[in-house]
């Protein structure tokens, strides 16, 4: 089954910890990215790779951290100094210039 | 100017409407123009690709006039399956990522 898999759907942390979002691809991809997307708000860009081990920052980097070890996996870490982490991460993959395509996100939740 | 703007809506029409949603890009070296669906708490789905020339994807319409850095989306005979939210997205100034607006709601009603 090809896709982008993200887990786990919904996440729940307390403040001050750090925590890993998965995301995997088998779509044979090379770019992959992660949003963020706020409740009524539009998507923003955190950090996005192009190729595995190089990855750049978006719009919102800061707290947060990724790795691209290998081409199918992009895992983001939010880290504690992220000031609001709750919100909906979606992961992205893209082949050359054509359309992205997502997965089905996960829902973190900081208390 | 924001990189990607949208009518910030929501629309609310009957079944039936033809419903038109417009946005505007700052990227004027853009090269890349979509058009994506999002339903409440999903992911974006692509709906369509605007190319310069204009597309028709069934009851979809897309518009891309790179002189005023304009795109539209048409929707005919709506239904209400069509009720979801609609993004505008456009390639960032290096061409790397995509840029998404927030997005303009569309509810059809019976």
């Amino acid at each position: 089954d090809g896709g982008i898999t993200q887990s786990p759907k919904y996440l729940f942390r307390k403040e001050g910890q750090n925590v890993t979002l998965s995301c995997e691809q088998n779509l044979n991809h090379d770019a992959m990215y992660w949003y963020r997307q706020d409740p009524g708000q539009g998507l923003r860009l955190i950090y996005y790779s192009q190729i595995v081990n190089d990855f750049q920052k978006g719009d919102i980097a800061e707290g947060y951290s990724v790795s691209r070890e290998k081409k199918e996996s992009f895992p983001l870490t939010v880290t504690s100094a992220q000031k609001n982490p709750t919100a909906f991460y979606l992961c992205a993959t893209r082949f050359g210039e054509h359309e992205q395509y997502f997965g089905p996100g996960t829902r973190l939740t900081v208390t | 100017r924001k990189e990607v703007e949208q009518d910030p809506g929501p629309f609310n029409v009957p079944e039936g409407a033809t419903v038109a949603f417009n946005c505007t890009y700052s990227n004027s070296a853009s090269q890349s123009f979509f058009w994506y669906r999002q339903d409440c708490r999903k992911e974006p789905k692509l709906l369509m690709s605007v190319y310069s020339s204009g597309n028709e994807d069934g009851r979809f319409t897309a518009q891309l006039n790179r002189a005023s850095q304009y795109i539209s989306l048409l929707i005919r005979d709506s239904k209400l399956s069509d009720s979801a939210t609609y993004l505008c997205v456009v390639n960032n100034r290096a061409g790397t990522a995509l840029i998404f607006g927030k997005g303009t709601t569309l509810s059809v009603s019976s």
